[in-house]
């Protein structure tokens, strides 16, 4: 079964600071794996997007690592600021049916 | 990226009433729209995928007399919550791709209230 497991499940941090998020996935056969932000009451919003040959992306602050052996991503977030706090989905993609296997997100608060 | 746009941002209905939610792809042709819907402090759960002329392919779990989607153009989709109930509060979205596209952008949701 295509999963998705991301944690932690939430964190806060000081504004200033940097987090790094975790997202392990089991999804076969890969395609690609989205990082996405979801501010409260809004849809998601595409970071970063990597296929199976790219091992990092940046986004400005956001920067995504993908280690397709071990199966595994991390969104990291420099110099975090008050916007950013938001939840952070993790989704990856098969390449059979393109269909989307979704995270159970973290909820990032950032305080001042 | 592409702009997908739905309204309303938010509507509240009375308990047995329908309800409509369009989701437009502004500035490109979407062949195909996912709908999802998400309870609080959860991930996106996939209800149904349409693709545009066809009858749209629900998840297990979902069910298709309720849940109406109809995709009748390259630009619109819309789901209709028939007989609204209090449990089918929810925030719904959709996000569409266009033909020949591995990335879908999403909408900005709709919160439903059923009261």
């Amino acid at each position: 079964k295509n999963q998705v497991e991301q944690s932690p499940q939430s964190l806060i941090i000081l504004e200033g600071k940097n987090c790094t998020l975790q997202c392990n996935y089991t999804v076969s056969p890969f395609s690609n794996l989205r990082w996405y932000k979801q501010d409260t009451g809004r849809g998601p919003v595409s970071l970063t997007i990597m296929t199976f040959s790219e091992n990092t992306k940046s986004n400005g602050r956001y920067t995504a690592t993908l280690d397709a052996d071990t199966k595994q991503s991390s969104l990291h977030i420099t110099a975090s600021q008050l916007s950013d706090s938001a939840s952070y989905i993790c989704v990856v993609s098969a390449a059979a049916g393109n269909k989307l296997t979704f995270g159970g997100g973290t909820r990032v608060l950032v305080k001042p | 990226g592409a702009v997908v746009s739905q309204h309303p941002s938010w509507v509240i209905c009375k308990s047995g009433t329908s309800v409509k939610i369009e989701c437009r792809s502004l500035d490109f042709q979407a062949t195909t729209m996912f709908w999802y819907r998400q309870f609080p402090k959860q991930s996106l759960m996939l209800m149904a995928t349409s693709n545009e002329g066809s009858k749209a392919t629900y998840e297990q779990g979902v069910e298709k007399d309720k849940f109406l989607i109809n995709h009748a153009s390259l630009t619109l989709s819309t789901l209709t919550v028939t007989s609204a109930h209090p449990e089918d509060s929810s925030f719904y979205i959709c996000s569409a791709r266009g033909a020949g596209e591995t990335e879908a952008f999403f909408g900005q949701g709709t919160r439903l209230t059923v009261v």
